[in-house]
């Protein structure tokens, strides 16, 4: 049973530039969080997805934006890149059904660097 | 709105000693909480989580923590750090719809 997968494992970027990254959730799993976690910090929530529809957002702006496909993986997009965007950004994946309580399966992430 | 405070961005124990890493939460409503295993590059792994049943809950590699209502706590304990312990450790508040909201983190040294 292959857990959370994300790619790439590393990127690297120039400011003003356009990134997508990737993520297929646990099988089973039709939510999906991102998360940001920069160098020396706890990972913040950007957003979750379910159903194809973003159902949460935390506070990250209009730069950050996202998409779920059919087969519940999804993408992470980040326009304009800022110097202050390089973060590893992680990818969790949980099921819809049992809300707060259910644990939410994380994979490896991606190591964004911006120059 | 949800938070939680992690004492302490480094703890630094000798191998077989007693684990201790600090959490503390603020939530308006009863909250759900989870403390998480950050080996270098690697992703998150969930050692135990609290769901409002039994306040002493027990997790994998040893790890256990209790909720405390009236110290609004959740602390990690181990009774005997390993080496392989050594790792940063995160405790987490959910906010609705399984988001999580995170501490900044400790980082556990366990010395030979």
């Amino acid at each position: 049973d292959a857990g959370v997968t994300q790619s790439p494992t590393h990127l690297i970027k120039t400011r003003g530039q356009q990134v997508t990254l990737r993520c297929s959730p646990k099988s089973g799993h039709d939510t999906v969080s991102w998360y940001q976690q920069a160098l020396g910090q706890g990972p913040q929530f950007i957003f979750q997805y379910y159903e194809e529809e973003e159902r949460q957002r935390g506070n990250f702006p209009d730069r950050f934006s996202g998409h779920q496909f059919p087969n519940y993986s999804s993408e992470l997009n980040v326009n304009a890149l800022l110097l202050g965007d390089s973060a590893l950004y992680l990818c969790a994946s949980s099921p819809a059904v049992g809300g707060s309580t259910d644990t939410q399966y994380f994979g490896p992430g991606t190591r964004l660097t911006v120059l | 709105a949800q938070s939680v405070t992690q004492l302490g961005s480094h703890v630094s124990v000798s191998e077989g000693a007693l684990v201790l890493l600090r959490c503390n939460y603020s939530s308006s409503v009863p909250p759900y909480l989870f403390w998480y295993v950050q080996y270098p590059n690697q992703g998150l792994q969930l050692l135990l989580k609290y769901t409002s049943a039994a306040t002493l809950v027990k997790g994998i590699n040893g790890f256990e923590a209790e909720f405390k209502k009236s110290e609004t706590s959740f602390h990690l304990t181990k009774p005997s750090a390993h080496m392989s312990d050594a790792a940063e450790y995160f405790c987490a508040v959910t906010t609705g719809y399984s988001t999580l909201t995170f501490g900044k983190g400790t980082m556990l040294l366990v010395s030979p």
